[in-house]
């Protein structure tokens, strides 16, 4: 197990298209984390998944972002209509379920750029 | 609401002179405190945690983190730093109350000097 894949690690998209990001978490870790990173700040909470369910959404999470854990393992954020100020790194984590006391472990992200 | 605060962007040591990297906290539970480091270009990693027992939590790399419940606090610190060890650095918290989701600082950029 190589730890949480993310893809891709960068895009490039012009305004107004659609990019779709693909995060692996780690095998048997049924919480996966989306955030966001601009630079320069931490890391901000965008969703969790436990399993295939998604359990909490951040207001930061416009109508144009959308994420789903399918199946349980893989998930996907898609962002439509890009705009230049969602140009981030976005953040993939993933956590097993033993409690509330697990950190998470993190991806090496996908680097967004809106021109 | 959970929020974390990481009052100093930067920190400049000497290189084998201690360091500390400050974090307090808010939480309507208890605490589960956690501290990550990040390389350029990469995602986080995980440096050690606190969540219950004794206040001096150990972890990688020669870190340790002190939690203090009266002062809010979980200071990172390292009793002699070495160059490598200049990044970024993030306090996390979670709240016992029920929500799953890690709350993160602002960050801190630590520099060692040679």
């Amino acid at each position: 197990d190589t730890g949480v894949s993310q893809d891709p690690r960068h895009k490039i998209t012009k305004r107004g298209q659609n990019v779709t990001f693909r995060c692996d978490p780690i095998s048997e870790h049924n919480r996966l984390y989306w955030y966001r990173q601009t630079l320069g700040q931490g890391p901000e909470f965008l969703t969790y998944f436990q399993n295939e369910a998604q359990l909490e959404k951040s207001r930061l999470l416009s109508d144009r972002f959308s994420a789903e854990r399918p199946k349980g393992s893989f998930s996907t954020l898609e962002i439509q209509r890009t705009e230049q100020g969602d140009s981030a790194m976005y953040l993939c984590a993933s956590s097993p379920v033993v409690g509330m006391n697990t950190e998470a472990f993190f991806g090496q992200g996908t680097r967004l750029t809106v021109v | 609401a959970q929020s974390v605060a990481q009052p100093e962007d930067q920190v400049n040591v000497a290189e084998g002179n201690p360091l500390t990297v400050k974090c307090t906290y808010s939480v309507s539970g208890n605490p589960y405190l956690f501290w990550y480091v990040q390389y350029p270009n990469r995602g986080l990693q995980f440096l050690l945690k606190y969540i219950t027992g004794d206040n001096l939590v150990k972890g990688s790399y020669g870190f340790e983190a002190e939690f203090n419940k009266s002062q809010t606090s979980f200071h990172l610190k390292k009793p002699s730093a070495l160059v490598s060890d200049s990044a970024l650095y993030f306090c996390a918290v979670r709240d016992s109350s029920g929500t799953y989701k890690y709350i993160f600082g602002t960050g801190t950029r630590l520099k060692v000097l040679a």
